[in-house]
This record gives structure tokens, sequence and C-alpha cells, in this order.
């Protein structure tokens, strides 16, 4: 089946710096989601793209749907971007958008 | 506008008791999906409806979840009898997709333990 695998699996910063977190699809996705999920369990839309780049504050995404991967780019980390950062995306043939999961990054921000 | 809503947030509950999750989609979305979170097999499709007829089934664990979408703006998830493996976040999402544009908005979950 299809795979999804995320990048790096854990991550650790100090208030202030940067990250990119990776996301690879084994097969073709006609979409892509960004999600956050907050230590309260809620999961965020961060980014529906599924090409090019996106913007939003102090996140942006791209992704490069022919090479089958997807960036997720976090500027300037806060506390609150503590959480686990999960890449999803439906299978090309697929009807109505089953999302595939990645398992996640989980980023903890120290101040 | 209301987001995806579900209910209850937390259940807790002793194997063999009957369990009902419960999901409101966010008006006017087509499609409804409920997904399964636990530590060892990460977020899982269960069950997605498309115009209240279910579409896909085939990652229902077993015959002891069913799922039924009687109106377009409510939907459950029951299992009967609930096992202790059962225990998991369980979440719904919904979307409108169209014209290329397919986004999906979870709700809050459902934080299921079985004792």
């Amino acid at each position: 089946g299809i795979q999804v695998e995320q990048s790096p699996p854990d991550l650790i910063l100090q208030e202030g710096a940067n990250s990119t977190l990776r996301c690879n699809f084994s097969d073709s996705v006609n979409n892509l989601q960004w999600f956050h999920q907050n230590p309260w369990g809620q999961l965020i839309n961060l980014f529906y793209i599924p090409s090019g780049t996106k913007q939003n504050g102090r996140l942006s995404a791209t992704t490069v749907a022919t090479e089958r991967y997807s960036l997720l780019y976090i500027s300037s980390s806060q506390t609150t971007d503590s959480g686990v950062y999960f890449c999803a995306g439906p299978l090309t043939y697929n009807q109505g958008g089953k999302l595939i999961f990645g398992q996640g990054t989980e980023l903890s921000v120290k101040p | 506008d209301a987001g995806v809503i579900q209910s209850p947030r937390h259940e807790v509950t002793e194997m063999g008791q009957e369990v009902t999750l419960r999901c409101k989609p966010i008006s006017g979305h087509d499609y409804l999906f409920w997904y399964r979170q636990t530590m060892m097999r990460g977020l899982e499709l269960l069950i997605y409806f498309n115009n209240n007829v279910p579409i896909d089934d085939s990652g229902m664990p077993e015959d002891r979840f069913s799922a039924k979408m009687p109106n377009a703006s409510f939907s459950t998830l029951k299992i009967q009898p609930s096992e202790p493996r059962d225990s998991a976040v369980y979440f719904c999402a919904s979307s409108l997709p169209s014209l290329g544009y397919n986004e999906q908005f979870f709700g809050p979950g459902t934080r299921l333990t079985v004792l």
C-alpha cells in the first residue's frame, strides 16, 4: 500500500530556532495536508497544499508533487509550536479523499 | 461557522459495554470520515460516507464496530461489545470536495478508555 514517511521522527529546538520537516510519499497523491496536533490532542489544519508553496506567518510549506515530497518550514520557533506534525494525502485514484497519514514528527520547543 | 462537533469528548467504560460516539459535520459538507488514533497504528481511517451513504468501510476492524449516518448532520460510530484494545482517540472529519479542492477538517476527538 501507499507509504507516507515523515522525518525526522523527533526534534528538539531552542526557542527562536528554525526547522524543516519532510514528508515523502511512495506513490502519487492528488493533494496534501499538513496538521499540527497540539498537546491537547486537537488536529489543527496548517496547510492544504497539492503543489507549490504557501506561507502563513512563521510557517510555510512546499509540495513538489512530481517528486512525491512536501516540506514544512517553521521559522523563529515558539514553545506553542510544540506538538506532533502530520502530513497526509489521499491516493490519486481515491474518490473522496481518504487520507493516509504519516507517523508524525514530534516537535519540542524549549524556552 | 462551527467546526466538526464530536461527543462525548471523553468516555470511560467497562469491557463488554456498548459505546456510541457522535459526530456533527460542518454544515454543507457531503463527506464524513471516522478515524482512529492509537500509539501503535497512528491515525487510520475506519469508514467514510458520501451523501450519508457508506463508501468504504474496509478500515473497520471487526463486526463489533458499526457506523451510521441517518442524515446529513449526524453520524454515529458504535462499538458493541467494547474491548480494552478499542481504547483510542476517535476523530470525525468532514469535507466538501469541489473543483479539485478537497480539504478535510477534523473534530476535537473522543478519547475512549475501555477498562
